[in-house]
């Protein structure tokens, strides 16, 4: 069956330390994307990327990074730089170009932070 | 700039009632709209939705009418079961655009 698949479900950050959440999807899709799910204040845009090796910054990009090497493959890093990164990540897919007509979603990480 | 608004949850009905969410819209142009809804734990999925003015979208026994004098698309559905239960989101997405702009969220509570 063809999905976005997200790992872990559930991950722990220690002070000043980087994670990396996982996101691939066997969907064939161009554009993936990240975002950061925060009670009561629904969906905020950390990343994009619309082609391999070719990514945008979101609305709240700051204290994240991405790569885009592989076309399945849109993994997010947490720095430490991120002083207030618990939350639940979310991570999307959609064909490219201007025929966007949905987003296909993955189950989610909820990180938190020890 | 492109903002999405919703009524605030949460939402409580019994079975079987009638159900409004309010949604309504601030764009430049004329955007797609879009209704996701969340059950726990879980990512989003489409519900449904509508490309230009007057279309309504339809699933599930969902409704939503896109209303461009009134910016609104708001989702209605006439008998909710308990399995409504979720988080539900209005979107927009803008016509040259891959992003998507999400409300809020509304908690939905369907009791038995």
């Amino acid at each position: 069956d063809g999905g976005i698949t997200q790992s872990p479900k559930y991950l722990f950050r220690k002070e000043g330390q980087n994670v990396t959440l996982s996101c691939e999807q066997n969907l064939n899709h161009d554009a993936m994307y990240w975002y950061r799910q925060d009670p009561g204040q629904g969906l905020r845009l950390i990343y994009y990327s619309q082609i391999v090796n070719d990514f945008q910054k979101g609305d709240i990009a700051e204290g994240y990074s991405v790569s885009r090497e592989k076309k399945e493959s849109f993994p997010l890093t947490v720095t430490s730089a991120q002083k207030n990164p618990t939350a639940f990540y979310l991570c999307a897919s959609s064909i490219g170009g201007q025929r966007v007509e949905k987003l296909f979603f993955g189950s989610g990480t909820q990180l938190s932070v020890l | 700039g492109d903002s999405v608004t919703q009524m605030e949850g949460p939402v409580t009905l019994s079975e079987e009632a009638f159900l409004t969410i309010n949604c309504t819209y601030t764009a430049t142009g004329y955007p797609s709209l879009f209704w996701y809804v969340q059950y726990p734990g879980e990512g989003l999925q489409l519900l449904l939705k509508a490309t230009k003015a007057d279309d309504k979208g339809s699933n599930k026994g969902f409704e939503a009418t896109y209303r461009k004098e009134t910016t609104s698309f708001h989702l209605e559905k006439g008998s909710v079961q308990v399995s409504d239960s979720a988080v539900y989101f209005c979107a927009l997405r803008l016509p040259y655009g891959q992003n998507f702009v999400f409300g809020p969220g509304t908690r939905l509570s369907v009791l038995p």
